[in-house]
């Protein structure tokens, strides 16, 4: 299994604030990344995707992807109580065995504090 | 659209006794997954199915065993539970272009005594 690394955390951010979160990947072929958010007792919930070089702004989320450098993070403006979960990074990894799953990292816990 | 829906929500086994975690999802997708999330471990994959009739080991399928006999219908079962089994239990599904991420259900939480 391919692996996806991230800080666990936990991460503590006050209201108003920016929440920047990283995912590092160990297979440069990879091509597919994803964000998801899970909230404590509840099951994972996809909030980004993103498969290019570059950002993706959706709302207050931006998927920043550098296939070179082999990490993909996640920004969170304005940290709303509301944010407060586990993100977890998942990435899709190329290969004849692997096309059809994804590996999840350990995830981030974010606090944001009101 | 009820998505990707998983019963039971909650179940405690003794050591030893057997039971199927049931998903079923209504979205036509013909990939389903089976994983388990315990404290701090992420999300670990158990069986995985690109089809009706077609089924395949993930990381941890010892203990488990799954069959995919419809499109719609994903069970996992626990033969002889072990007290390393207690977990939550998560089923996807995904559209055959993956880039589309996975559906979770809602999860069941095992408890092994």
């Amino acid at each position: 299994q391919k692996e996806v690394e991230q800080n666990s955390g936990p991460l503590s951010v006050p209201e108003g604030a920016i929440a920047s979160l990283n995912c590092t990947y160990s297979d440069r072929g990879s091509q597919s990344f994803f964000w998801y958010r899970q909230y404590s007792g509840k099951s994972p919930e996809l909030i980004m995707s993103i498969y290019s070089n570059g950002d993706k702004e959706d709302g207050r989320f931006t998927a920043q992807l550098n296939k070179a450098s082999q990490y993909v993070s996640l920004l969170i403006r304005d940290s709303q109580p509301s944010d407060s979960a586990t993100y977890l990074c998942a990435v899709r990894f190329r290969g004849s065995s692997n096309d059809y799953k994804l590996s999840f990292g350990a995830g981030t816990t974010v606090t944001v504090r009101a | 659209n009820a998505g990707v829906t998983q019963t039971p929500k909650f179940r405690i086994l003794k050591i030893g006794q057997s039971m199927t975690l049931q998903c079923t999802q209504d979205m036509n997708h013909n990939y389903m997954y089976w994983y388990r999330q315990d404290p701090g471990m992420g999300l670990k994959l158990i069986y995985y199915s690109v089809g009706a009739g077609i089924t395949d080991k993930g990381e941890v399928p010892n203990g488990y065993n799954v069959s995919r006999s419809t499109t719609e219908d994903f069970p996992l079962r626990l033969e002889l539970a072990a007290p390393s089994q207690t977990s939550v239990y998560f089923c996807a599904s995904s559209p055959k272009t993956i880039n589309y991420g996975y559906t979770f259900g809602s999860g069941t939480r095992l408890t092994v005594v």
